[in-house]
C-alpha cells in the first residue's frame, strides 16, 4: 500500500503566479478530503469529494481556489493568483467512507513570497 | 460558535509515566471521535476512533474515553516512550447530512528519557 501520494512536496512560488498541487489518493477509497494547516487556524477541511463528485466545498477560502477529481486516482488544488496569505501546508487525504478513519498524505509547503 | 479546544501548551513528561491529553468541544454533538498523531513535517495518522455511544477503548499502550456529557474525551498512553513525542489530534464527525471530520489544533506531548 502506497499511501496517499501527494505532489510536490515542496512549492515556493510568487505571488500571483498560479498553483497547482496533486494528490492521488490509496486505490479503493471513495473519500478525499483536501485540508490546509496553518500555526494560527490548524488543520481546516477545504473540500471533499465522495466518488469523484465534490460534496462539500464550504470550506474553499474565495474563487482564486478550486479543486478537481478528473478520475479516481488523481485530484488536484488549484490557486489562482496566489496570495502570501496562502502560504500554508497542504494536506490531501482518502478514506474507504465517509466516516472511516482518514489517511493523510505528508501534504505539500506551499510558499507564496 | 462552535469549538474544539485542546492544550495548546506541550505536555512534558518522563519516560515510563502516563501520559493524559485532554480534548474538550463546545456546540457540537459528535457522532464520532477520532485521535491522530503528526510528527514534524508528516501528515497525521489515525491512532483510534470511539463512537458517541462508548465511554472507552483501547488500543496497546493507548486508551480514549469518551464522555457526551462533560463533551470531554481524554487521550491516554500508558509506560510513554520518547519515540510516543509527537502532536496530537482530536477529530469529531458530526453526521448531519455531510460527513466532515472537524480537527482541534493539537497538543504536543514531549517524553524525554
Amino acid at each position: 500500500d502506497a499511501g496517499v501520494i501527494q505532489s510536490p512536496r515542496h512549492e515556493v512560488t510568487e505571488m500571483g503566479q498560479e498553483v497547482t498541487l496533486r494528490c492521488k489518493p490509496i486505490s479503493g477509497h471513495d473519500y478525499l478530503f483536501w485540508y490546509r494547516q496553518t500555526m494560527m487556524r490548524g488543520l481546516e477541511l477545504l473540500i471533499y469529494f465522495n466518488n469523484n463528485v465534490p460534496i462539500d466545498d464550504s470550506g474553499m477560502p474565495e474563487d482564486r481556489f478550486s479543486a478537481k477529481m478528473p478520475n479516481a486516482s488523481f485530484s488536484t488544488l488549484k490557486i489562482q493568483p496566489s496570495e502570501p496569505r496562502d502560504s500554508a501546508v497542504y494536506f490531501c487525504a482518502s478514506s474507504p467512507g465517509g466516516n472511516q478513519p482518514q489517511h493523510f498524505g505528508d501534504g505539500t509547503r506551499l510558499s507564496i513570497l | 460558535s462552535q469549538k474544539i479546544e485542546q492544550n495548546s501548551e506541550a505536555l512534558n513528561i518522563q519516560e515510563g509515566k502516563t501520559a493524559t491529553l485532554t480534548c474538550n468541544y463546545t456546540n457540537y454533538s459528535p457522532a464520532y471521535l477520532q485521535w491522530y498523531r503528526q510528527d514534524p513535517g508528516r501528515g497525521p495518522v489515525f491512532l483510534l476512533l470511539i463512537r458517541e455511544n462508548e465511554k472507552e477503548k483501547r488500543k496497546e499502550r493507548l486508551k480514549v474515553t469518551f464522555d457526551t456529557t462533560l463533551k470531554q474525551s481524554l487521550f491516554h498512553i500508558t509506560a510513554s516512550q520518547p519515540a510516543d513525542s509527537a502532536t496530537y489530534l482530536c477529530a469529531l464527525i458530526r453526521v448531519s447530512g455531510y460527513s466532515t471530520l472537524t480537527f482541534g489544533k493539537g497538543t504536543m506531548l514531549l517524553v524525554s528519557p
